[in-house]
Formats: C-alpha cells, structure tokens, sequence
C-alpha cells in the first residue's frame, strides 16, 4: 500500500490569489493524480501528473488554471491559480502502486475562496 | 467513457443492520474499485475487486463483470460506517485514471 500526504489540510484564500498544495507519497508510485471534489459531489479527475514532463489534464482544466508538477516519483504539486469563490472544493492526489492498481488517497485539501 | 451509477443515493440505517449497495457501469471495467469517505472527507479504498467475491470483515464485494454490476454489503453495520460509498472504474480499458460514482450515502443511527 502507499501512505499519502498533503499539504495545506486547508486554507481559506482571497480571490485572484493562487495556492499551490503539495502532495508527498511514502513509496514509489507509478500513477500519480489529482481530484477535484466540490461541495457534496463526487470527485471529478483535474489531470495525471506525469514525472518529469507536462501533465495530461481532462476536459474542463488547462493547464494556466492548474499548473502541476511532479518532479519525482514520490512528489507532486498542484496550484489552483487566480482563484474564485467558485474554486472552493476539495482538492485530493492519490497514486497506485501498479500491480494490482489499488489507487490511494491522500487526505485532501479543503479550500475556501472569499 | 464510461458512465457509473450508484443506487441508492441515500441509506439509512440503524445500528446492527445489513445494507447492500449496488454500483452499475456502461462498459466492461477491469479496475473496479470501492472507496469509504468518512465524515472528515478521507477516502479509504475498500476493495478492488475487477471480477469475483472479496470479504474484508464485515464488508464484502461482488463484482459480475460479464453483467457490469457490482455489490457492496455491509452486515452487521455501525455507526463507524456512516459516510459516503464510491464505486470507481477506468473510463476505458487499460487506464489507471478512476471515474467515479456519484455515491451512497450512507448513515448509521445507534
């Protein structure tokens, strides 16, 4: 299994600002991710963060909106920039091992925009 | 892609009851999964499980992938178990990206 960690747990952002949560994973990961979660909603998939090259981002998200990061295997960022209150959500990375593709979560992120 | 539905959206339940909860996909999965978000917002992975029956304590899974289904029950139920249920699967064969349900919600009442 994979322990996953993140930070901020949450913050509370003024708009047109930008926050940048890190996530760290106890164990190498061959997949890395990154989930958005809106108030009382099922996740919905921002991007697979990718070692060392350009993330692969879903339909919806660009990459000027959420540059991500993953310069090893074991670490990854995501910046929500220039916020609004409609970015309010909880924002969660998770991996899998490969193998049996079992995906681990880390704990989120809860952000609030005013 | 894929297209996930969970049934029911809500349960309720009182302590010591048994629940099934159902989970049904559009395409033929082989990465179906089953995740527990506590009332913290934590999402525990519960079972994979692509085919086959699986049993972790008082929680099993059943997934019939010929029929694109699969089960989650829950016996004997605790008020540790209130919290919402995902089902997940590749939205195509072969990628390890989840798309998810919209989730049971599930509360147990002493």
């Amino acid at each position: 299994s994979a322990v996953i960690s993140q930070k901020p747990s949450r913050d509370i952002c003024q708009r047109g600002t930008s926050l940048t949560i890190q996530c760290q994973v106890d164990s190498q990961v061959t997949m890395m991710f990154w989930y958005r979660q809106q108030p009382g909603q099922s996740l919905t998939l921002i991007a697979t963060a990718n070692q060392g090259s350009e993330a692969t981002y879903e339909s919806g998200f660009v990459i000027d909106k959420f540059p991500i990061s993953r310069p090893n295997l074991t670490f990854s960022t995501l910046t929500v920039s220039n916020m609004s209150p409609e970015d309010s959500s909880i924002y969660l990375c998770s991996g899998d091992t490969g193998g049996t593709d079992t995906q681990y979560f880390g704990p989120g992120t809860r952000l609030t925009v005013l | 892609g894929i297209q996930v539905e969970q049934s029911p959206p809500d349960l309720i339940l009182q302590e010591g009851a048994n629940s099934t909860l159902r989970c049904n996909f559009s395409d033929s999965v082989n990465n179906l999964q089953w995740f527990h978000q506590n009332p913290w917002g934590q999402l525990i992975n519960l079972f994979y499980i692509p085919s086959g029956t699986k049993q972790n304590g008082r929680l099993s899974a059943t997934t019939v992938a010929t029929e694109r289904y699969s089960l989650l029950y829950i016996s004997s139920s605790q008020t540790t178990d209130s919290g919402v249920y995902f089902c997940a699967g590749p939205p195509q064969g072969g990628s390890e990206k989840l798309v998810f349900g919209k989730g049971t919600k599930l509360t147990v009442n002493p």
